[in-house]
């Protein structure tokens, strides 16, 4: 199956600062990568498609300047929280559809960052 | 929003018991996926049945879907402690992929 790698895999900063978190394809490239948010014992909330070359596709609700998308090259996508707050903390995981033969669709995720917000 | 609900939201089943989790979704389908996902970790792909296939088998695992009640149905057999884990169903919203709420599974040793 295709790799994808996600970093860090978790995180603690002080209220108001930002943090970054990278999602790379390792041996595949991903015209698109997807952005969800999970809370404890909860489901994945998908927050963003995210696009190569151009912006990020917000789903309803998600502040977009408060979550910075950047998709600047076909292995790299990277979710930034902005000015974070504690009730930012969550599990952040980022997935991309490897495309083509012999793959129908599925998603292959990264390992999930754990951010916590002091 | 979640395109699906899962039943029963949480199982605890010996091992070498059965586990069925079932998934409903709302609207029409290509195809539907189920995911595991461990405790805090991300989401690994187990199988993908099309919206023309009825049953699918892989190893312990196998999938119904019926479309006509918009349900899919996961069972495993012969549960071992390592298939503690929360599975999810997942459908293709466009080139979205929505989750459902997720089964907790817990096989006990």
């Amino acid at each position: 199956g295709a790799v994808v790698s996600q970093h860090p895999s978790r995180v603690i900063c002080k209220s108001g600062t930002s943090v970054k978190i990278e999602c790379r394809s390792l041996d595949f490239q991903a015209t698109t990568m997807f952005w969800y948010r999970q809370f404890p014992k909860q489901s994945l909330m998908l927050m963003a498609t995210s696009n190569e070359g151009s912006k990020a596709t917000y789903e309803q609700g998600v502040e977009k300047d408060k979550f910075l998308i950047n998709h600047a090259s076909l292995t790299l996508s990277t979710l930034t929280v902005t000015s974070a707050h504690p009730e930012d903390s969550s599990f952040y995981i980022c997935s991309a559809k490897r495309t083509g033969t012999g793959f129908p669709g599925e998603l292959f995720f990264g390992e999930g960052s754990r951010l916590t917000v002091l | 929003s979640q395109q699906g609900e899962e039943d029963p939201q949480a199982l605890s089943i010996q091992e070498g018991e059965n586990a069925t989790m079932n998934c409903s979704y709302k609207t029409s389908i290509n195809n539907l996926q189920w995911y595991r996902q461990n405790s805090g970790r991300g989401l690994v792909h187990l199988i993908l049945i099309r919206s023309n296939e009825r049953e699918k088998h892989s190893g312990r695992l196998r999938v119904t879907l019926d479309t006509s009640k918009k349900s899919s149905s996961l069972l495993i057999t012969a549960s071992r402690a390592a298939d503690t884990a929360s599975y999810f169903c997942a459908t293709d919203r466009g080139f979205k992929t929505i989750f459902g709420a997720g089964t907790r599974l817990f096989v006990k040793a």
